[in-house]
């Protein structure tokens, strides 16, 4: 199994539906993170949370909202999607004390239509 | 404050020649840096990284980076571009210990590597 799962792997939405992706983690790290990737932009932190008590807002957050369930499952939620939400999603994690390297998921590829 | 920028969203490169991918950062704290290598449909997967101590990192499929501090560069190399490397890179920095940076990677816009034979 993967260390960093996110399910699922691709979806297509309607504009102005509520949406969940989910992501699930076996190393043990203590920090995860919600990023979205858009051609020549790069990826922008959407939300981060660095234990299950702690969620944090990163540069693009409006629109979205995160739940931290467990040190190993972070979900993201779109409460009200559109189309400019069209992207790929990855959940990624780390842990204070290592190298800060990041292990990411394999990524949600999501539609808005 | 940190943001990183890669010079060149597209980098064409013969088999065999030198590959190199321009990255300089901005930093309000000495920096973490990395580079991540993304192959089509895949997730991200770190090549090598720079944390402390020797400036010139080697990571894996050959390639090396350099830390120079004073043009705040993170350039990513490999003498002999392979078929195999033709990718999207991202460089990334994050603060080290300490501030409101630490532990969060900020990505460049990612460079588009195409090998041709």
């Amino acid at each position: 199994d993967a260390d960093v799962t996110q399910t699922p792997r691709n979806r297509i939405t309607k504009t102005g539906k509520r949406i969940m992706l989910e992501c699930s983690q076996t190393k043990g790290h203590d920090r995860m993170y919600w990023y979205r990737q858009d051609p020549g932009l790069g990826l922008r932190l959407i939300y981060y949370s660095f234990d299950v008590k702690d969620i944090n807002k990163g540069e693009i957050s409006d629109g979205y909202s995160v739940s931290r369930q467990a040190q190993a499952k972070f979900s993201l939620s779109l409460e009200s999607a559109i189309p400019n939400q069209t992207a790929l999603y990855f959940c990624a994690t780390s842990q204070p004390g290592t190298s800060y390297g990041y292990t990411f998921g394999s990524g949600t590829r999501l539609t808005v239509v | 404050a940190q943001s990183v920028t890669q010079l060149g969203s597209h980098v064409s490169v013969s088999e065999g020649a030198l590959v190199l991918l321009r990255c300089n950062y901005s930093s309000s704290v000495p920096p973490y840096l990395f580079w991540y290598v993304q192959y089509p449909n895949q997730g991200l997967q770190l090549l090598l990284k720079y944390t402390t101590g020797a400036t010139l990192v080697k990571g894996i499929n050959g390639f090396e980076a350099e830390f120079k501090k004073s043009e705040t560069s993170f350039h990513l190399t490999k003498p002999s571009a392979h078929m195999s490397d033709a990718a999207e890179y991202f460089c990334a920095v994050s603060g080290n210990a300490g501030g409101t940076s630490y532990g969060k990677l900020t990505f460049g816009q990612g460079t588009i590597l195409t090998v041709h034979p």
